[in-house]
């Protein structure tokens, strides 16, 4: 059972990145999955969940309007696509399953927002 | 949104003590629907109660969690070197989900 981030990188402010988390080990379609992001030194942050079947979507308000969640059923891939990055993005971010908690974790991709 | 506020924001103990963590919500959360997590430098968070209550398959019985409403805790009965992290609290009874900022329990 795991789950791997990938699709982190270095991008401009005001650029756009979309990451991956791909999922393997267990049942993908029974479970929502999640984004988490941790400033460097700095606490976790929800970022946005969705369910099974990617008809319902929630994120936060601080990246609302510029991040999108979805998934690929068929691929057992959880997505995250970002623009309108700031500074303020830069961050690891974790995909997790949802299972009641998150109980599984990958670990972690690194975006940095900076020109 | 529901503004979790973890107390202490460091607790300094030696191994073999109990450590006791408070998450306090700024409202009640949903059903209890409160979790903690342990992270270690450079690693992902690893989830230890859920439910406020319910202990993770695996997690060791010296980890407890308790509370209701909007006041929460964490209990370490005898602190193993390998507890000394930061723990956290995520409430997702209400949307948006939210963590607390995080209590750090270090070596003394």
């Amino acid at each position: 059972v795991q789950v791997v981030e990938s699709g982190g990188d270095l991008v401009q402010p005001g650029g756009s990145l979309r990451l991956s988390c791909a999922a393997s080990g267990f049942t993908f379609t029974s479970y929502w999955m999640t984004w988490v992001r941790q400033a460097p030194g700095k606490g976790l942050e929800w970022v946005a969940n969705i369910n099974q079947d990617g008809s319902a979507k929630n994120h936060a308000d601080s990246v609302k309007g510029r991040f999108t969640i979805s998934r690929d059923n068929t691929k057992n891939s959880l997505f995250l696509q970002m623009s309108s990055l700031r500074d303020d993005d830069t961050a690891v971010y974790y995909c997790a399953r949802w299972n009641f908690c998150m109980d599984v974790w990958g670990q972690g991709t690194t975006v940095t927002v900076s020109s | 949104e529901i503004v979790l506020t973890q107390s202490p924001g460091t607790l300094s103990l030696s191994p073999g003590e109990r450590a006791t963590l408070s998450c306090r919500a700024s409202q009640s959360v949903t059903s209890n629907y409160l979790g903690w997590y342990q992270q270690k430098p450079g690693q992902a968070p690893r989830v230890l109660i859920y439910g406020a209550s319910s202990r993770v398959t695996g997690i060791p019985d010296r980890f407890s969690g308790s509370g209701s409403g909007t006041d929460f805790t964490l209990t370490i009965s005898r602190l193993e070197p390998e507890d000394f992290a930061v723990y956290y609290c995520q409430q997702y009874g209400s949307s948006p989900w939210t963590f607390g900022q995080g209590t750090k329990v270090e070596i003394k």
